[in-house]
C-alpha cells in the first residue's frame, strides 16, 4: 500500500477483554517494528519483525502481550485480559530492511481500557 | 542497556530565534542516531539519520550533527511551522532495536 495502515484508530474495552490491533506495512518493507507510546512520551519498543520472524520481543510488557507476522506483510498485537495500563496509542512502523532507521509509521491505534 | 535523553523537554522560542536541541545517547556501538518529527495526533516522520561522530545533516531550517555521546538539532531561523515534538532514537551494534527518547517540544511563537 502507499503507507502503514492501522486498525482500528480506536479501541474501547472493558477491562479483563482480548483486544488485537492491526497493521498493514508497506508492501516492499521486510522490517517491521511495534511501540507503544503514551502521552508526552517517546515510542517504548515492543517487539519487532523481520518477514515472519521475530527476533526480539523484549519490549513487550508481560506474557499477555504477544505478536505475529504469519505470512511476512500483515501483523497484529493482541493484548489477552486488558488492564487499565495498557491504555496507551500502539504505533506501527515498517522499513526495508534492519539496516535502516528511517522507520514509516501508521497513525496509531489508541486503546482505552474502562 | 541502550538509553537516549532528550533535553530540553519543552522549549519555547519566538520565531526567528535560534536554538539547538539536545540527545544524549549510551549504545554499546553506534549504529544509527535518528531523528523524527512528530506532529499531535500524527506518527513521527523520519528527518535525518546520522552514522558516525563529526557527521553533519541539513534540511531547510534543520541542522543535526553528532558526536560520540550526543547529537544536537540546531534550528535556524526557525518558523512557527516547524512547531513539533522532535524525537531522537539510536539503534546499536547489539541488536536491531531502535531505542526512542522521550522528545522535545518545540514551540515557536509568532
Amino acid at each position: 500500500g502507499a503507507g502503514v495502515s492501522q486498525s482500528p484508530r480506536y479501541k474501547v474495552t472493558k477491562r479483563g477483554q482480548d483486544v488485537t490491533l492491526r497493521c498493514d506495512p508497506i508492501s516492499s518493507h521486510a522490517t517491521l517494528y511495534w511501540y507503544q507510546q503514551a502521552l508526552g512520551q517517546g515510542p517504548e519498543f515492543l517487539t519487532y519483525f523481520n518477514y515472519e520472524a521475530q527476533p526480539d520481543k523484549s519490549g513487550l510488557p508481560s506474557d499477555r502481550f504477544s505478536a505475529e507476522r504469519p505470512e511476512g506483510s500483515i501483523s497484529t498485537l493482541t493484548i489477552q485480559r486488558t488492564e487499565q495500563r495498557d491504555s496507551a496509542m500502539y504505533r506501527c512502523a515498517s522499513t526495508w530492511t534492519v539496516n535502516t532507521g528511517e522507520l514509516f509509521f501508521g497513525e496509531g491505534s489508541r486503546l482505552t481500557v474502562l | 542497556e541502550d538509553q537516549v535523553t532528550q533535553s530540553p523537554e519543552a522549549l519555547r522560542l519566538q520565531e526567528g530565534e535560534s536554538s539547538s536541541l539536545n540527545c544524549s545517547y549510551t549504545v554499546s556501538g553506534l549504529r544509527g542516531l535518528f531523528w523524527y518529527r512528530q506532529d499531535p495526533g500524527k506518527g513521527p516522520e523520519f528527518l535525518f539519520t546520522l552514522y558516525s561522530a563529526g557527521e553533519e545533516k541539513e534540511k531547510e531550517r534543520l541542522k543535526a550533527t553528532l558526536t560520540k555521546k550526543e547529537s544536537f538539532l540546531h534550528i535556524t531561523a526557525p518558523k512557527p511551522e516547524d512547531s513539533a515534538t522532535y524525537l531522537c532514537a539510536v539503534q546499536g551494534n547489539r541488536d536491531d532495536k531502535i531505542i526512542f527518547g522521550k522528545g522535545t517540544r518545540l514551540h515557536i511563537l509568532p
